[in-house]
């Protein structure tokens, strides 16, 4: 399996642009997370689904914050505006079980 | 909130030297995993423990589920360089309603050779 696949790798926007955050979970998992890392606050949960429904969102921080899981294979992260303390690397996890897997991660850059 | 207290935050290291750090937590988990993460990379699972008292290795590394399901500890025998990076520690708690990990701050780890 190609583990957790995440496009881009690396985005930078100006600060009012939308943002587009794609992750590709491991075949056969059932649960996808969308985290957030930044050297101050390290890694923070922002939404998780189970079997492509939202279960528990209360780590988005705010309304320009949205994710979507449309199928099985594909999640969205969408920012909309952007702003600059929006920069951090994002991570897609999906798992079957307790161990989760981790993408490469997203390096966003908001100027 | 973080609910996981991992210690140290950083160590600077010689080649050779063996390395221990632990999580520590005032709630009870039913999972603890070890995760490392390379710079520019995502965290990698190194060990997953179920059960208290549980130890276990792989390779040099060797964690234990602590028995009061409270805490953890990961020890690196003989570190070479490409131990660098930062270490989470993460746990599944006990009313966790999904397959939600709170996850540790992080040690990151530096090796001099």
């Amino acid at each position: 399996d190609a583990g957790v696949i995440q496009s881009p790798r690396h985005e930078v926007t100006e600060m009012g642009q939308e943002v587009t955050l794609r992750c590709k979970p491991i075949s056969g998992h059932d649960y996808l997370f969308w985290y957030r890392q930044t050297m101050m606050r390290g890694l923070e949960l922002l939404i998780y689904f189970n079997n492509n429904v939202p279960i528990d969102d209360s780590g988005m921080p705010e309304d320009r914050f949205s994710a979507k899981m449309p199928n099985a294979s594909f999640s969205t992260l969408k920012i909309q505006p952007s702003e600059p303390r929006d920069s951090a690397v994002y991570f897609c996890a999906s798992s079957f079980g307790d161990e989760q897997f981790f993408g490469p991660g997203t390096r966003l850059t908001v100027l | 909130g973080q609910q996981l207290n991992q210690s140290p935050q950083s160590m600077f290291i010689q080649e050779g030297e063996d390395v221990s750090m632990n999580c520590t937590s005032s709630s009870i988990f039913n999972t603890w995993l070890w995760y490392k993460q390379d710079p520019g990379e995502g965290p990698v699972l190194l060990i997953a423990l179920y059960k208290a008292g549980e130890l276990t290795s792989n390779g040099r590394l060797t964690a234990q589920f602590g028995i009061t399901r409270k805490d953890s500890f990961l020890n690196i025998s003989a570190s070479i360089p490409s131990d660098v990076g930062i270490y989470f520690c993460a746990g599944q708690l006990v009313n966790n309603a999904g397959n939600m990990l709170t996850f540790g701050g992080g040690t990151r780890l530096m090796v001099k050779p």
